[in-house]
């Protein structure tokens, strides 16, 4: 089975960028499609973004759209978020997951990321 | 305020059965899209429990069972256990958003 860890998260201005990885480790990662989704301090789940497998479509959650952008790097066995235009509202516990039929198999230990001055 | 709507909080014994129900719409679980449960233990990641409704991965004790009818769902967790305790989300997706959606989670206590 395949495992996920996050890296990249850190404390970043309002108005910054940070860009978050995710390796994938013991398994064929080109095949997987993927999610991102973010905690905020004391909240629920929330959904970011997804890229095909074999197909690389990718769709965003509007709260995302415009400001982050899901790519991948399969040569790598690798994962991204870039995420631009960063708010305090974007304050969360960052995780990466593998997508099954629309559900989320496995799950990275998550990134922590904190927009503040 | 989430797509799919779940209990704030349950709560129960050792070894007695709770249900966490998780209610949507037209657009997600009524539109035949599958419901699937995480359970997220303190300081943890989340982890699949339940997926399609009805199954479990491999290692997820036969206590936890999903269903779902109509637009709701439900978690049921029989013999419950200390272990047991943390968050529970469900999870479909919703064809009018064109989003995974989730519920607000909810908290189940072992008292």
């Amino acid at each position: 089975e395949v495992q996920l860890v996050e890296s990249g998260g850190g404390l970043v201005q309002p108005g910054g960028s940070l860009r978050l990885s995710c390796a994938a480790f013991g398994a064929t990662f080109r095949t997987y499609s993927m999610n991102w989704v973010r905690q905020a301090p004391g909240k629920g789940l929330e959904w970011l973004s997804f890229i095909g497998g074999n197909v690389r479509n990718t769709y965003y959650a509007d709260s995302v759209k415009g400001r982050f952008t899901i790519s991948r790097d399969d040569g790598k066995n690798s994962l991204y978020l870039q995420m631009n235009s960063l708010r305090a509202e974007d304050t969360a516990v960052y995780y990466c997951a593998t997508v099954n039929s629309y559900y989320m198999s496995v799950w990275g230990k998550g990134t922590t990321v904190t927009v503040s001055s | 305020q989430s797509v799919l709507t779940q209990p704030p909080s349950v709560s129960g014994a050792p070894g007695q059965r709770v249900t966490i129900s998780c209610t949507g719409r037209s657009s997600n679980i009524g539109a035949g899209y599958g419901v699937h449960w995480y359970q997220q233990l303190p300081g943890t990641a989340p982890k699949l429990l339940i997926y399609a409704n009805n199954n479990r991965p491999s290692g997820v004790p036969d206590r936890l069972s999903g269903s779902k009818s109509g637009t709701s769902a439900s978690l049921a967790i029989t013999g419950l256990q200390a272990e047991d305790e943390g968050d529970y989300y469900c999870q479909s997706y919703d064809t009018s958003l064109s989003a995974w959606v989730f519920g607000g989670g909810t908290k189940l206590t072992v008292l």
